[in-house]
């Protein structure tokens, strides 16, 4: 149980263009899931807070121009990388929270997804 | 100062040893932590979290938590060629996020 699928699991785009990238969980309903980027050699970052029904929640120096996110069911968030640049090419990771979870802090993470662009 | 500080290795132990791994974090909120196992280009596995003083034991993997010092560890014990990987220290600081070191490497022998 508790499984977090991403998809694409790799995307090349050409500078300038819009990504789309879909976080599901696939046997439990999400309302927290959280956005991360990795560069190499790095740790994740977190970059949002997504919240089914809501808007999410930016880290600080994340531009929420640049990566939309939008989570329009219990199962599905996604995020949007906009007029994509070199430099965003990263393995962008989601996770997610069981809604049912209580006070357990634990995330699930799905496989991430490759994005470069040239 | 980072919120939550790893030695990034790489630490290399033959197969059979015990590797033990170090976190620390600046957080004194702080209420949950966890260990993630990252191979490369794949996203993080949990391996373990703890709660509570002490030690929490799962298998070969033993997590031991001192919130006074504001320290929290992970011993892998047999090591295997197949524990080689990047480990990962996470903490939630106040609320459910999660905030992550920079992880240490991992080398197991043959």
């Amino acid at each position: 149980g508790a499984v977090v699928s991403q998809h694409p699991s790799w995307v090349i785009c050409k500078s300038g263009t819009s990504v789309k990238i879909e976080c599901r969980s696939l046997d439990f309903q999400a309302t927290t899931m959280f956005w991360y980027r990795q560069f190499p050699k790095q740790s994740l970052m977190l970059m949002a807070t997504s919240n089914e029904g809501s808007k999410a929640t930016y880290e600080q120096g994340v531009e929420k121009d640049k990566f939309l996110i939008n989570h329009a069911s219990l199962t599905l968030s996604t995020l949007t990388v906009t007029s994509a640049h070199p430099e965003d090419s990263s393995f962008y990771i989601c996770s997610a929270r069981d809604r049912y979870s209580g006070t357990s802090l634990e995330q699930y993470f799905g496989p991430g997804t490759r994005l470069t662009v040239t | 100062q980072k919120e939550v500080e790893q030695n990034s290795g790489p630490l290399s132990v033959p197969e059979g040893a015990i590797a033990s791994l170090n976190c620390t974090y600046s957080d004194r909120g702080s209420q949950s932590f966890f260990w993630y196992r990252q191979y490369s280009g794949k996203s993080p596995e949990l391996i373990m979290f703890i709660y509570s003083n002490g030690d929490k034991e799962d298998g070969r993997f033993t997590a031991q938590l001192n919130k006074a010092s504001q320290y929290v560890s992970l011993l892998i014990r047999d090591s295997q060629p197949s524990d080689s990987a990047t480990y990962l220290c996470a903490v939630t600081p106040n609320d459910y996020k999660l905030s992550f070191g920079a992880g240490t490497t991992v080398t197991v022998r043959a």
